[in-house]
């Protein structure tokens, strides 16, 4: 069966400092990957997606990047946190199996910037 | 633009009914998603709506009308457990889903 990893957990930088929150998969071969941020009581707000090796699309501009350098390896990193990226980090994958187009999360990692 | 309207918070009863809907406009159609949100956890995966109708998966059901962009998740027989948040979610013709802000689900006994 399928998981997913993503660590750490919880995470508390101040501003200024660089980030790196990483995300594996397992049991999966060539999945979509999704980086996603959730403000408190807010909806998911999708930050990166990748549908393969070194393949990065951004759907919002700000200070955060992304990178796969492996088929089951997703990375968000940033050189300098701002207060605004507070917030609960998700990670997913999609399979390629027709039919099936549910994404699968992490468990998320909480990040406070102070 | 697009977006996906659902109310922010609703209140039932412990071995009621209760539905959650959602209202969406999108740039194309390729299904609808319900997903659970326990606090301060990751939302997992309900349901999937991608022709019009009623789909039954135990306590839940999920409903759509593609003409109307509307859905509704029915849950049934509430317990304790199923406060959390419910969140819609849409995918458009370029198959990225669009969120919902999620409905707060509060069951009281």
């Amino acid at each position: 069966s399928q998981t997913i990893h993503q660590w750490p957990a919880t995470l508390v930088q101040p501003v200024g400092s660089p980030l790196s929150l990483e995300c594996t998969v397992e049991g999966t071969s060539n999945p979509n990957l999704y980086w996603y941020r959730q403000a408190a009581g807010r909806g998911l707000q999708l930050l990166f997606y990748s549908v393969g090796i070194g393949q990065i699309s951004s759907e919002v501009p700000q200070n955060l990047s992304a990178s796969r350098p492996q088929d089951r390896q997703f990375i968000l990193s940033s050189k300098k946190l701002l207060l605004s990226d507070s917030g609960f980090y998700l990670c997913a994958w999609q399979g390629r199996l027709a039919g099936g187009h549910e994404q699968f999360f992490g468990p998320g990692t909480r990040l406070t910037v102070l | 633009g697009q977006n996906i309207d659902q109310p922010t918070e609703m209140t039932a009863t412990e071995g009621a009914i209760v539905q959650i809907n959602c209202t969406y406009q999108t740039s194309g159609f390729n299904g609808l998603f319900w997903y659970q949100q326990h606090a301060g956890e990751a939302p997992t995966f309900l349901s999937y709506n991608v022709l019009d109708g009623l789909e039954e998966k135990g306590r839940f059901s999920s409903f759509l009308s593609r003409s109307k962009g509307y859905s509704y998740l029915l849950l049934k027989e509430l317990q304790m457990k199923d406060s959390a948040s419910y969140l819609c979610a849409v995918m458009d013709s370029n198959y990225q889903l669009i969120w919902g802000a999620g409905t707060k689900l509060i069951i009281k006994p």
